[in-house]
């Protein structure tokens, strides 16, 4: 059973470029969510999805930052334009039916994003 | 208060000690807690998860809930080195995670 893919692995671009992140979720997982990493703030829920409608928002830094589900195997997070302090590792995870069950979030291997 | 905290170490006990892991969390409706070890440039890989008061052994881990406190831990029986990583404690079904605590086992 394949687990959450995402990509690209690494990215590296340039200030004031748009960067899109993007994510597989494990089929038949209603959840998806996705985190940011830094050493300064941890790991922090940017936003999640159930059934491909977002729920939860709150945690979007600014409107630079924007997601999508357009279908339940695929999501996209983009950043426009992009900012040296968005560098971060950009995690997505998936879970099946409920947010309680017992077998919870399943991570990808993440983005590292650098922003020069 | 951050919603989720724990002491960012680092914590170093020597090989074959029991490593014990802390967490407080501020929501008091929290129903799940969950433990995530991540090893440096990897993902977080769930350990434990609780929900009920008590304690919870799954091999050499016993996560322990004290919903009255807020408080929830993780104990490590006969830490081996392969345990050093960072240990995120996360709370709620969406997971608001703490900032994590790096341990380091020394043969």
């Amino acid at each position: 059973d394949a687990g959450v893919i995402q990509s690209p692995r690494h990215e590296v671009t340039e200030m004031g470029q748009e960067v899109t992140l993007r994510c597989k979720p494990i089929s038949g997982h209603d959840y998806l969510f996705w985190y940011r990493q830094t050493m300064m703030r941890g790991l922090e829920l940017l936003i999640y999805f159930n059934n491909n409608v977002p729920i939860d928002d709150s945690g979007m830094p600014e409107d630079r930052f924007s997601a999508k589900m357009p279908n339940a195997s695929f999501s996209t997070l983009k950043i426009q334009p992009s900012e040296p302090r968005d560098s971060a590792v950009y995690f997505c995870a998936s879970s099946p039916h409920s947010l309680y069950s017992n077998q919870p979030q399943h991570f990808g291997d993440g983005t590292r994003l650098s922003i020069l | 208060q951050k919603e989720v905290e724990q002491n960012s170490g680092p914590l170093s006990v020597p090989e074959g000690a029991i490593a014990s892991l802390n967490c407080t969390y501020s929501d008091r409706g929290s129903q799940s807690f969950f433990w995530y070890r991540q090893y440096s440039g990897k993902s977080p890989e769930l350990i434990m998860f609780i929900y009920s008061n008590g304690d919870k052994e799954d091999g050499r881990f016993t996560a322990q809930l004290n919903k009255a406190s807020q408080y929830v831990s993780l104990l490590i029986r006969d830490s081996q080195p392969s345990d050093s990583a960072t240990y995120l404690c996360a709370v709620g079904g969406k997971l608001i995670f703490g900032q994590g605590t790096e341990l380091s086992v020394k043969p």
